[in-house]
């Protein structure tokens, strides 16, 4: 059973700061990471994908990839009261690709005015 | 507008009662999903498509049956409706492309009872 792991949470940070979100995989094999923002009732929505080992920037948001250590990382700068909600992390399969993800059960997130 | 919706929103059922949730999409995606969010479990993939008339399995497809006469739509059927199948469910839909990634509908909040 593939699986990707994230600490639950929830996480408070300040605003302004620095939100880092973690997630391990056990799928040696996955090319491709993703990770989704779902605010509450809402549907997962994709923020950031990753590749490639090393970080990937967009806006305020970092991806962080180590294949070698199966970790992915979500860093948020400048956290905003609107960055509040869960964060699932999702791990293409070495088989099939993007066609099947694993998603962790996610971590919520919580900035604090 | 284009995108992925998904019907009812809301549904509360009583065991025993079969009952359907619709996704339809308006992108013409190959792929299509069915997920199920719990707490605790986060998404699990219930049944995908491939295309029409092409439908597979995934991590939890007990209780569950698909059909997908037509490219946009994805029906997931619930032949008798368990307390268990008590959920959050999601449509999602995957666009042709290796960078890209599934995109999720609003989602369909059922109660069992």
């Amino acid at each position: 059973q593939k699986e990707v792991e994230q600490n639950s949470g929830p996480l408070s940070v300040p605003e302004g700061a620095i939100a880092s979100l973690n997630c391990t995989y056990s799928d040696r094999g996955s090319q491709s990471f993703f990770w989704y923002r779902q605010y509450s009732g809402k549907s997962p929505e994709l923020i950031m994908f990753i590749y490639s080992n090393g970080d990937k920037e967009d806006g305020r948001f970092t991806a962080q990839l180590n294949k070698a250590s199966q970790y992915v990382s979500l860093l948020i700068r400048d956290s905003q009261p609107s960055d509040s909600a869960t964060y699932l992390c999702a791990a293409a399969s070495s088989n099939f690709g993007n066609e099947k993800l694993t998603f962790g059960t996610g971590t919520r997130l919580t900035i604090i005015p | 507008d284009a995108g992925i919706t998904q019907s009812p929103r809301y549904k509360i059922t009583e065991t025993g009662r079969q009952v359907t949730l619709m996704c339809h999409q308006t992108w013409s995606h190959s792929y299509m999903f069915w997920y199920r969010q719990d707490l605790g479990h986060g998404l699990r993939l219930i049944y995908y498509s491939a295309a029409a008339d092409i439908t597979d399995k995934g991590e939890v497809p007990d209780g569950y049956v698909v059909s997908r006469s037509k490219t946009e739509n994805f029906p997931l059927t619930l032949e008798s409706a368990t307390r268990s199948q008590t959920s959050v469910y999601f449509c999602a839909s995957l666009p042709p492309g290796y960078q890209e990634t599934q995109y999720f509908g609003p989602g369909t909040r059922l109660l069992v009872l």
